[in-house]
């Protein structure tokens, strides 16, 4: 099992505000990174660290972490933004890496 | 910029070792202090991490799967490997490999991150007699 948990949906109407977390010990002291994936394709990193995007990432996605919780929101959210969502961060046991359980994203 | 390709067979029998090869194009495997990871998804279902080696040979696996598991790195062929022994359907999957890099991160404590920027287009394993 995940150590890692997220809620399995959510939807959003088009052009409003999104927000998936995700839920984990090891959050307390690791930042998560967060992935985009969609159907049939490799996911693509989409936030890492405190609030960093990898070139190419539109600004409208943004990361943030309270206490146990890692935040991905989407501002403005675009039909192409419908997809699986996965955060990551090392496991507060060892070396590892696990995935949340990830957010199916629809977008109305 | 770097890319990466996996291969290998994509029909393994029951009980047998599964062998994939992650190459890696547009840059040296051995330099920038990366992790160089495996991860795998089921038909419907989520991203599991296998593994990780550094440049260095270290490795690290799921509990999950460190039995059964076993990750290299040639560097010689820009290449990392993993085998996985005795499959079943269970270990039909699809399986990625990604550059992952660490970041010890600033601020008193530190908060450290690992992230995966750079997955390979992935690879259809069956394991089916």
């Amino acid at each position: 099992s995940s150590e890692l948990t997220q809620d399995p949906a959510v939807s959003v109407a088009l052009g409003q505000t999104v927000r998936i977390t995700c839920q984990g010990d090891s959050l307390r002291s690791y930042y998560a990174s967060w992935y985009q994936q969609k159907p049939g394709q490799a996911p693509v990193l989409v936030i890492y660290g405190k609030n960093n995007r990898p070139s190419g990432i539109p600004d409208r996605f943004s990361g943030s972490s309270s206490g146990n919780t890692a935040s991905l929101t989407i501002t403005g959210a675009q039909a192409e933004d419908e997809a699986d969502y996965y955060c990551n961060s090392r496991d507060s046991s060892g070396n590892h890496l696990p995935f949340g359980t990830g957010t199916k994203v629809t977008v109305l | 910029q770097v890319q990466l390709q996996e291969s290998g067979p994509g029909l393994v029998k029951p009980s047998q070792t599964l062998s994939l090869t992650c190459t890696v194009s547009g840059g040296s495997i051995s330099s920038g202090s990366y992790y160089w990871s495996w991860i795998r998804q089921p038909a419907g279902k989520g991203l599991e991490w296998i593994g990780r080696i550094y440049t260095s040979g270290s490795t690290n696996y799921n509990p999950s799967l460190k039995s059964r598991v076993t990750i290299s790195v040639d560097t010689s062929k820009n290449q990392f490997s993993l085998k996985l022994s005795s499959v079943t359907a269970a270990d039909t999957a699809v399986y990625y490999c990604a550059r992952t890099k660490y970041y010890y991160g600033s601020g008193s404590p530190p908060r450290p991150y690992y992230y995966m920027d750079v997955w390979g287009k992935g690879t259809t394993v069956t394991v089916s007699s």
